[in-house]
């Protein structure tokens, strides 16, 4: 099974709509992300959790929103969805990979499409 | 300007060549270098980590890290078609949170 799992992997909404993102990771850690992937602009990071009590903005968090339910839930949510919003969606986790090197792990990506 | 900067490709090369794919930064805090690499449809996978300067090598993949010129780069000997993805660099300074900041990437097809 996926370490780190999203759900939808595809999503078709219209502007207006509210939809969520879901993320669920089995890997024990305790901080999560979320990000977007746009051509040419790459990842940009949208919002960051160290624990269920820490919520964090990140560069580009204007019309999202999140929710840390469990150390290995976290969602993110279009309050109301514009086509502008239309890109590929990361969930990813961080935790170390030897000592204390730390690195992130991402999931299989949403695909959204805001019409 | 942006932090990271990466050439996006596509870079096209025949099976068995030596690629060299690069990324230039401007940030002089940032102490730990990782490359990506990400398949068509799917997640980014951690493919090299690096700690400040050097050469780390890992079976035909090879980074190497000079932040005197602020310069990192990840070579692949005698590449593959699968090899073919797309390549991401990232980098992170010391704490953070662990943020990473990435380049845009450059997309690589090995050709038979």
């Amino acid at each position: 099974d996926a370490d780190v799992t999203q759900t939808p992997r595809n999503r078709i909404t219209k502007t207006g709509k509210r939809i969520m993102l879901e993320c669920s990771q089995t890997k024990g850690h305790d901080r999560m992300y979320w990000y977007r992937q746009d051509p040419g602009l790459g990842l940009r990071l949208i919002y960051y959790s160290f624990d269920v009590k820490d919520i964090n903005k990140g560069e580009i968090s204007d019309g999202y929103s999140v929710s840390r339910q469990a150390q290995a839930k976290f969602s993110l949510s279009l309050e109301s969805a514009i086509p502008n919003q239309t890109a590929l969606y990361f969930c990813a986790t961080s935790g170390t990979i030897s000592g204390s090197q730390e690195t992130q792990y991402f999931g299989p990506g949403t695909r959204l499409l805001v019409l | 300007q942006k932090e990271v900067e990466q050439d996006p490709g596509p870079l096209s090369v025949p099976e068995g060549a030596i690629v060299s794919l690069n990324c230039t930064y401007s940030n002089s805090a940032f102490q730990y270098f990782m490359w990506y690499r990400q398949y068509s449809r799917k997640g980014p996978e951690l493919l090299m980590y690096t700690y400040s300067s050097g050469n780390k090598e890992d079976g035909r993949f090879t980074a190497q890290v000079d932040k005197s010129s602020k310069y990192i780069s990840l070579f692949i000997r005698d590449s593959q078609p699968s090899d073919s993805a797309t390549y991401l660099c990232a980098m992170r300074i010391t704490g953070g949170g662990n943020k990473l900041t990435f380049g845009t990437g450059t997309q690589l097809k090995v050709e038979l």
